[in-house]
């Protein structure tokens, strides 16, 4: 069955570098999702991103963030100056249409 | 206010037993989508639903547009299907999920 992948699984970064969060997303899906999850937090929404484009993003993705699908298959996230409350799982998500989600295993970040 | 609610938080239950889970959201969706998180963090979709019922396995979900209302029903509960439990709505017109806060779910043997 296809799958999302991330990588890496686990990011230790010091405060102030910055990180790049790796999708593979399932082939064909057009529709990509970022999201993260502070550790005993609710899961929440950061971007959304069609058509070589962001559809929508939440307050939390402010311009320390930014994605991309640099070669037409990775979807990427990046944090370009990570602060100790970025340390969170985020998680890639992909579909077929605005409705689905399909959801990779997630990269812990931990920014010390 | 929360514009997805989950109950219970916690649910403890022994093999065997049938378990619902619900949710109540209250704003406008497209769709409704239940989610189960393993420990390790990783996050798999079980249904995605816009109305009516559907059934996987030992899993079914149903959802009342009208009462903005989903349970999800677990029959013959196995320790394996201990996790957290999540659902999350899609707004009308919208490409967010707004996400429970979850059901923490543990089936003892």
């Amino acid at each position: 069955e296809p799958e999302v992948t991330q990588t890496p699984s686990h990011q230790v970064t010091q405060m102030g570098q910055e990180v790049i969060l790796r999708c593979v997303p399932i082939s064909n899906h057009l529709y990509f999702y970022w999201y993260r999850q502070i550790l005993g937090q609710k899961v929440e929404f950061l971007v959304s991103f069609y058509n070589n484009e962001i559809s929508e993003k939440s307050e939390i993705f402010d311009d320390q963030f930014s994605v991309e699908r640099p070669d037409g298959s990775n979807f990427t996230l990046k944090i370009r100056s990570t602060k100790l409350e970025d340390s969170a799982m985020y998680f890639c998500a992909c579909g077929r249409a605005n409705t689905e989600a399909f959801f990779g295993q997630g990269t812990r970040l931990t920014v010390v | 206010k929360n514009e997805v609610e989950q109950s219970p938080q916690n649910l403890t239950a022994q093999e065997g037993e049938f378990i619902t889970i619900n949710c109540s959201y209250s704003v406008g969706i497209s769709a409704l989508h239940w989610l189960q998180q393993h420990p390790g963090g990783g996050i798999v979709s079980l249904f995605m639903l816009s109305s009516g019922k559907k059934k996987h396995g030992r899993l079914i979900a149903t959802i009342n547009i009208q009462e903005k209302h989903s349970s999800l029903h677990i029959t013959a509960s196995h320790p394996r299907d201990s996790a957290v439990y999540i659902c999350a709505a899609r707004l009308d017109s919208n490409y967010q999920l707004i996400w429970g806060a979850g059901t923490k779910l543990i089936i003892k043997p």
